[in-house]
C-alpha cells in the first residue's frame, strides 16, 4: 500500500512564525503536490513537484514555499505564518505519466494547522 | 467559471435509495476523471475512475458525457456507510496536475 506520511497532525503557531510541513512518501513517486482545504473551497493546489529539486507554482502559492531534496520528501514552507493560513494542508503522491494508474493520487492524512 | 463544478449539496437520503451526483467541467482538454471520496476529517481516497465507455463497481457506476462535459456518479441501494463527500476530480491533457471539484455531502438516512 501506498504511504504518504505527514508527521505534524495538528499544530497551532503565533503570527509571524515560520512553519514547517513535512511530508514523506514510500512509493518511488516522482510527483509530489501541497493542497490546502477550506469549507466551501475545496482543494487548492499550492505547490507541486515531479523531481527533486523542481517545483511548480499551482493556484495559490503565495505566502508558502516548498523544498524537495529527496525523492521521498516535500516539505512546505509558511515563511511568516498569517491567520488566514489556517487550514487542513494535505500533502500528496503520484506517479508521473499518462496513464489512468499514473493519475491516481494518494494522499497523506492532512496538517491542521492553526495560526492565532 | 469553475474548472469543476458540483452541487454541494447535502444530500439527505433515505438508505436503500438511490443517488446521482453530477459534475461538469469547463475544459474540453480533458482526459481524465475520477471520483473520490473523503469522510469527514479524513484524507481524500479514490473510489473510481471513470472511463469513456462507462463503469461499474459493485452499487457504483460512473458515466462520462464528453460531448457535454460532465461526469456522473450513481450509488444504487445506498447504506449508512456511503456517507461522505464526494469528490470530482479531472485531469488536463499533458499535466500532472488534477483539479478537484469542491465536494458533494451525501448523508444516508436510516
Amino acid at each position: 500500500d501506498v504511504k504518504v506520511t505527514q508527521s505534524s497532525r495538528y499544530l497551532v503557531k503565533r503570527t509571524g512564525e515560520k512553519v514547517f510541513l513535512e511530508c514523506v512518501q514510500d512509493m518511488d513517486h516522482e510527483n509530489m503536490f501541497w493542497y490546502r482545504q477550506d469549507p466551501g473551497l475545496g482543494l487548492r493546489l499550492i505547490y507541486f513537484s515531479y523531481d527533486v529539486k523542481m517545483k511548480e507554482k499551482g493556484d495559490i502559492p503565495e505566502g508558502y514555499s516548498v523544498s524537495r531534496e529527496k525523492k521521498e520528501r516535500f516539505s512546505l514552507i509558511l515563511e511568516s505564518a498569517s491567520t488566514n493560513q489556517t487550514s487542513m494542508y494535505l500533502c500528496a503522491s503520484s506517479l508521473i505519466g499518462t496513464g489512468l494508474s499514473g493519475n491516481t493520487i494518494y494522499f497523506g492524512e492532512g496538517s491542521w494547522l492553526t495560526v492565532v | 467559471r469553475k474548472e469543476v463544478e458540483q452541487d454541494p449539496g447535502p444530500f439527505n437520503v433515505p438508505e436503500g435509495a438511490t443517488v446521482a451526483f453530477n459534475c461538469t467541467y469547463s475544459n474540453s482538454a480533458s482526459q481524465s476523471f475520477f471520483w473520490y471520496r473523503q469522510d469527514c476529517r479524513k484524507e481524500p481516497k479514490l473510489l473510481m475512475s471513470v472511463y469513456s465507455s462507462g463503469n461499474e463497481d459493485g452499487r457504483f457506476t460512473a458515466q462520462l458525457n464528453r460531448a457535454s462535459q460532465y461526469i456522473s456518479l450513481l450509488i444504487r441501494d445506498s447504506k449508512l456507510s456511503d456517507s461522505a463527500t464526494y469528490l470530482c476530480v479531472v485531469r488536463d491533457f499533458g499535466n500532472e496536475k488534477l483539479t478537484f471539484g469542491t465536494g458533494t455531502r451525501l448523508t444516508i438516512i436510516p
